[in-house]
């Protein structure tokens, strides 16, 4: 099993390009979660979907959008990139059953926007 | 929401020596606290974790304590080894998870 897989694994773009980061898990997770990692500010969270066909927004969801394609796949896409959104990003995934279940997160993506 | 507040931001020990990480939380109704381990360049690992109904877990060189009346926990790492350098993470959840709120990170440096 790959666990969470992110593509792709480094990105540079101009300032007003789109793209799109993508996820996907074979672990058979209901929820699935997008963070952004800065310097001395730990992860915090953009969007998430606690199942297939939702999605919410987390602590920091400016500037992106998500869509959760089907149970595997959830993507990140930025619609006009600004230097601010240069970070390094984490996808994440969470099985359901019983209660505190940790999340796996995958190799990241990191974004620099000139 | 969720507040997640993580000291020291940087630990430097000797080979050997123990190493403690202590996170206060602000929301009562959070029930499960995870440790992540990051090496540099790598995805956060999951190390330990501890759900409310426990006050102290133990997994070899590793301890988590939590006090829910004062909402802070700590991690408790014995017998540092050069390997065990990397950024350490606390987090805070209730029951659905979605509400994880991260500390901001500790880098520890093992010397040895």
């Amino acid at each position: 099993n790959a666990g969470v897989t992110q593509t792709p694994k480094f990105q540079v773009l101009k300032t007003g390009q789109s793209m799109t980061l993508q996820c996907a898990q074979d672990m058979n997770h209901n929820s699935m979660y997008w963070y952004r990692q800065d310097p001395g500010m730990g992860l915090r969270l953009i969007y998430y979907s606690a199942s297939e066909g939702t999605t919410d927004k987390g602590e920091v969801p400016n500037g992106y959008n998500v869509s959760r394609l089907n149970k595997r796949e959830f993507s990140l896409r930025l619609e006009s990139a600004a230097p601010s959104q240069t970070s390094v990003y984490f996808c994440a995934s969470r099985g359901s059953t019983g209660l505190g279940q940790p999340q796996h997160f995958g190799d990241g993506t990191r974004l620099s926007i000139l | 929401g969720e507040n997640v507040e993580q000291h020291p931001s940087t630990l430097s020990v000797q080979e050997g020596d123990s190493a403690v990480i202590k996170c206060t939380y602000s929301d009562s109704a959070s029930n499960y606290f995870p440790w992540y381990k990051q090496e540099l360049g790598k995805r956060p690992q999951l190390i330990i974790d501890i759900r409310s109904n426990v006050g102290e877990k133990k997994d070899q060189r590793i301890a988590v304590t939590l006090n829910k009346t004062a909402k802070h926990f700590s991690l408790h790492i014995t017998e540092t080894q050069p390997e065990d350098s990397a950024v350490y993470f606390c987090a805070a959840s209730s029951n659905n998870n979605n509400d994880m709120r991260f500390g901001a990170g500790t880098r520890l440096t093992v010397k040895p």
